[in-house]
């Protein structure tokens, strides 16, 4: 069975600092979809990226950025100069289908960034 | 625009009690979930439906049920509530082909069991 691990369950910076959030995967199948999610204190989920198991290249969005890495099974996701505004819980989440997005979600991180 | 919703939004009710969530979403897509949320276990899969008359049970579906009459909705109900059901319970709706999808979910419903 899949699994995913986020062992930062709290995470706090001050403003301006760069932030990395954790995540490792368990999975026995060779395609997979990684997912990063974002809870923001109003508490819908925010969808940020999803990354196929076949492309390994690093993404950047802005001031996000996600490397994935298939040695390691990690997919982590970085915050550049962090604002009081990316303050949330930070899931990521597993598929194994690209038919239906069904997510095996980690435990989260809670990212404060305070002023 | 296209929206998935939930309701209600919060909810209290007394342990052995009925109860019922709704989850209505107008993209028209065929795969729906229902996901409870708990400190420290992110989010978990309770039922899923893959169209009309499909139901299949998740990793955490002990004394849940759904059913799917039509394709927009996909109500979850709580046979006899307990107070270890007290969680956020997230409904998501995703297309059933193609790799640049992504599952939309509804604003959650907090439900409180006493």
């Amino acid at each position: 069975a899949q699994k995913v691990t986020q062992a930062q369950t709290e995470i706090s910076v001050v403003e301006k600092e760069d932030v990395t959030l954790d995540c490792v995967y368990e999975t026995r199948d060779t395609t997979y979809y990684l997912f990063w999610y974002k809870q923001p204190p109003s508490g819908e989920l925010v969808f940020l990226i999803r990354r196929n198991s076949f492309d390994e290249q690093n993404e950047i969005s802005g001031r996000y950025s996600w490397n994935f890495q298939k040695s390691t099974s990690s997919f982590n996701f970085t915050i550049t100069a962090s604002q009081v505004v990316d303050s949330a819980v930070y899931f990521c989440a597993l598929s194994l289908r690209v038919y239906d997005n069904m997510l095996t979600f980690g435990g989260g991180t809670r990212l404060m960034v305070k002023p | 625009d296209a929206e998935i919703t939930q309701s209600p939004r919060h909810k209290i009710t007394e342990t052995g009690r009925q109860v019922t969530l709704a989850c209505h979403q107008t993209w028209n897509h065929n795969n729906m979930f229902w996901y409870r949320q708990d400190l420290g276990h992110g989010l978990r899969l309770i039922h899923y439906s893959y169209g009309v008359q499909d139901t299949n049970k998740g990793e955490v579906s002990d004394g849940y049920s759904v059913s799917r009459s039509n394709t927009e909705d996909l109500p979850l109900t709580l046979e006899s509530a307990a107070s270890s059901q007290t969680s956020v319970y997230f409904c998501a709706s995703s297309e059933s082909a193609g790799m640049n999808t992504e599952a939309f979910f509804g604003q959650g419903t907090r439900l409180t069991v006493v």
